[in-house]
């Protein structure tokens, strides 16, 4: 079945710090991969997406890029500041109505 | 607009109690999710309808009863409830299988 593996943290950085989280999936066929963020006390905002292989996703200065070879998508952002302390989920969905996650990555951004 | 509303914020309930949680979205998306999240996990499915139909039940104990009225509402009842049920309960919905979700600020729910 599907799968996602991602680095569960915490990550604790400093602003201004590059941020990777890394993040590897199982599945079959050619899934769509999506990075999720929940700030405290809300639900989970889409913050990117990539459908097919090669495709890159970015918004709000995040990125990540679907390596169909290495079955990964990774999400990284090159200067992070205190209001993206979040956690961060992985998910990939299958061409089906259910989405798989990843455990979630806790990161808190010091000032 | 990519936005699900979701009443109430909060709620708490005892185990003997009947309440529901509703989900609203007017996107013109035919599909529509609950899940469970706990503290620190990802979200759990419990329901999906696609074109108002229930088309996936994840073994959701009977006390939890899904009901979509039309397109863009969803609603979850709740019934004799156990502690353990406390949670945040998020809807979201999707223009069609395959394609992404949107969630919902979610309901967090206590049960006493």
């Amino acid at each position: 079945g599907d799968s996602v593996t991602q680095m569960e943290g915490p990550v604790t950085l400093s602003e201004e710090a590059f941020l990777t989280i890394n993040c590897t999936y199982t599945a079959t066929g050619y899934p769509s991969l999506f990075w999720y963020v929940q700030y405290p006390g809300e639900g989970l905002q889409l913050l990117l997406k990539a459908t097919k292989a090669d495709d890159k996703g970015s918004n709000k200065g995040f990125e990540a890029t679907y390596r169909k070879e290495t079955t990964s998508f990774h999400l990284e952002k090159g200067s992070v500041q205190v209001s993206d302390s979040a956690v961060y989920f992985c998910a990939l969905n299958s061409n089906d109505y259910k989405l798989s996650f990843g455990a979630g990555t806790t990161v808190t951004v010091r000032a | 607009d990519t936005e699900v509303t979701q009443t109430p914020k909060h709620l708490v309930m005892g185990m003997t109690n009947k309440k529901s949680l509703k989900c609203e979205q007017h996107m013109g998306h035919r599909a529509m999710y609950w899940y469970k999240q706990k503290a620190k996990k990802p979200p759990e499915l419990m329901f999906v309808y696609s074109y108002e139909k229930l088309s996936i039940n994840e073994s959701v104990p009977s006390r939890f009863s899904p009901e979509c009225p039309n397109s863009s509402l969803l609603n979850l009842h709740l019934h004799a409830l156990q502690p353990e049920d406390s949670a945040l309960y998020l809807c979201a919905s999707s223009q069609d299988n395959g394609y992404e979700q949107y969630f919902g600020p979610g309901t967090r729910l206590t049960v006493t």
